[in-house]
């Protein structure tokens, strides 16, 4: 399978644990995208990441959530001292990159669960 | 900020065509139309995208009026498996992100 995978499909965290979540993209794809989806919500734009550089952070992203992308392969979501608000669906996507790029493709997702 | 506006939701009846209505009336030129569908407990699935002629791939057309200021995402037949989430998304040339707004719950019915 060549498709986008996140790791761990379902985490339930106790408020307060710190979590990571990881995302493999696409071998090719420059860009890796995370975003965060609430029940009956679209996806939210979390954070982008060109290659290595994370290039844009929403403002969604507060100061307990990190994002990496070393040597610009797999990425990291770490969210720290967890509230129950975190809880969500975290989705990652990645896409080719340059001019014109036009087709992201997303990950099965992450399922957070904070109680 | 989503710059789309959507029914909350339709039913469509299997292996009848599914017209999918989408509102853009602030687009600007250089912004593209994307259509993705979200089935259940799956992340999002790039469906097509268009500028302001209609385009057609394996799995669907998209229907964009001359003024730009709305389109029409069809499922020629559709099947029990297109039931899902069906986002209309504007997206301007350069842009790296989707501006997801809460979609149009499709259900098709046997």
């Amino acid at each position: 399978d060549t498709g986008v995978s996140q790791d761990p499909r379902h985490k339930i965290t106790k408020r307060g644990q710190n979590v990571t979540f990881r995302c493999d993209p696409i071998s090719e794809h420059n860009r890796l995208y995370w975003y965060r989806q609430t029940l009956g919500q679209g996806p939210e734009f979390l954070t982008y990441f060109q290659n290595e550089a994370q290039l844009e952070k929403s403002r969604l992203l507060s100061d307990r959530f990190s994002a990496e992308r070393p040597k610009g392969s797999f990425s990291t979501l770490e969210i720290q001292r967890t509230e129950q608000g975190d809880s969500a669906m975290y989705l990652c996507a990645s896409s080719l990159g340059g001019r014109g790029d036009t087709e992201a493709f997303f990950g099965q997702g992450t399922r957070l669960t904070v109680v | 900020d989503a710059k789309t506006t959507q029914p909350p939701s339709m039913d469509c009846a299997e292996g009848r065509a599914a017209n999918l209505p989408c509102n853009h009336s602030t687009i600007s030129g250089n912004e593209y139309v994307y259509w993705y569908r979200q089935i259940h407990s799956q992340g999002p699935q790039y469906i097509i995208h268009g500028l302001k002629n209609n385009e057609t791939n394996e799995m669907a057309s998209l229907i964009i009026t001359e003024d730009r200021k709305s389109s029409t995402l069809i499922l020629p037949h559709a099947t029990l498996r297109d039931t899902a989430v069906y986002y209309c998304i504007v997206r301007g040339y350069n842009d790296y992100k989707l501006s997801f707004g809460a979609g149009t719950t499709v259900t098709v019915r046997a």
